[in-house]
């Protein structure tokens, strides 16, 4: 069964500073993985999709990459602002059915002005 | 721009006593989800619908149920809530299966049951 790790639990770094998300998972045959941010009380709004035939997505600010073979992915968030404090959760789809989608537990970012 | 809408947001219910979470989705989407997070756990998948019609067991389903109502609707069912199913619920949809697409999901339904 896949499973997703996110380090750290939790960050707080000043405006203007690069950062990485960490997200770990157990299988290599992992098909797709995506980067998602959560605001306090809200739901799930989904950053970045890397496909299985993809190393890397951007949008903005944001770039995830995806190293299947040493089971990693980060989130490289370039000139934190205070408006990325959220909550980020990365997700594995192993490709099979209902044990598709995997959460991490979510790294709380505060970006302090 | 509605995308995903769940109801109701809040709810507090009686162990034992039954309600349905309503969740409809205004994007053409074939698949459906119904997502529980709870603090430590992060999200577990209840159940999904591939496409209008079919249903599927995720993760945690017992002591749920679902309906696929039409194409745009996907209904989540408690017959007797018990304490253990205090949680956060999020409805989400996706034009595709799990993980192939972009998923969107709803600004979840926080049920207490006491």
């Amino acid at each position: 069964k896949q499973e997703v790790t996110q380090i750290p639990a939790a960050l707080s770094v000043p405006e203007g500073e690069n950062l990485v998300l960490n997200c770990s998972f157990t299988d290599s045959a992992i098909y797709n993985l995506q980067w998602f941010r959560q605001d306090p009380g809200k739901g799930l709004t989904s950053l970045l999709l890397i496909q299985s035939s993809q190393r890397e997505q951007t949008s903005g600010r944001l770039n995830a990459s995806l190293d299947k073979s040493s089971g990693r992915s980060t989130l490289y968030i370039a000139a934190s602002q205070p408006g990325d404090s959220a909550t980020y959760l990365c997700a594995g789809d192993s490709g099979g059915g209902a044990d598709g989608l995997t959460f991490g537990k979510g790294t709380h970012l505060i970006i302090q002005p | 721009n509605a995308g995903v809408t769940q109801t109701p947001k809040f709810q507090v219910l009686k162990t034992g006593q039954s309600m349905t979470l309503q969740c409809a989705q205004d994007m053409n989407h074939n698949s459906m989800y119904w997502y529980r997070q709870d603090p430590g756990m992060g999200l577990r998948l209840i159940y999904y619908s591939a496409s209008e019609g079919t249903t599927d067991k995720g993760e945690v389903p017992n002591g749920y149920n679902v309906s696929r109502l039409n194409k745009r609707e996907f209904s989540l069912r408690l017959e007797s809530a018990a304490p253990s199913q205090t949680s956060v619920y999020f409805c989400a949809s996706s034009d595709g299966g799990l993980g192939r697409n972009t998923i969107y999901f709803g600004e979840g339904s926080w049920l207490t049951v006491v």
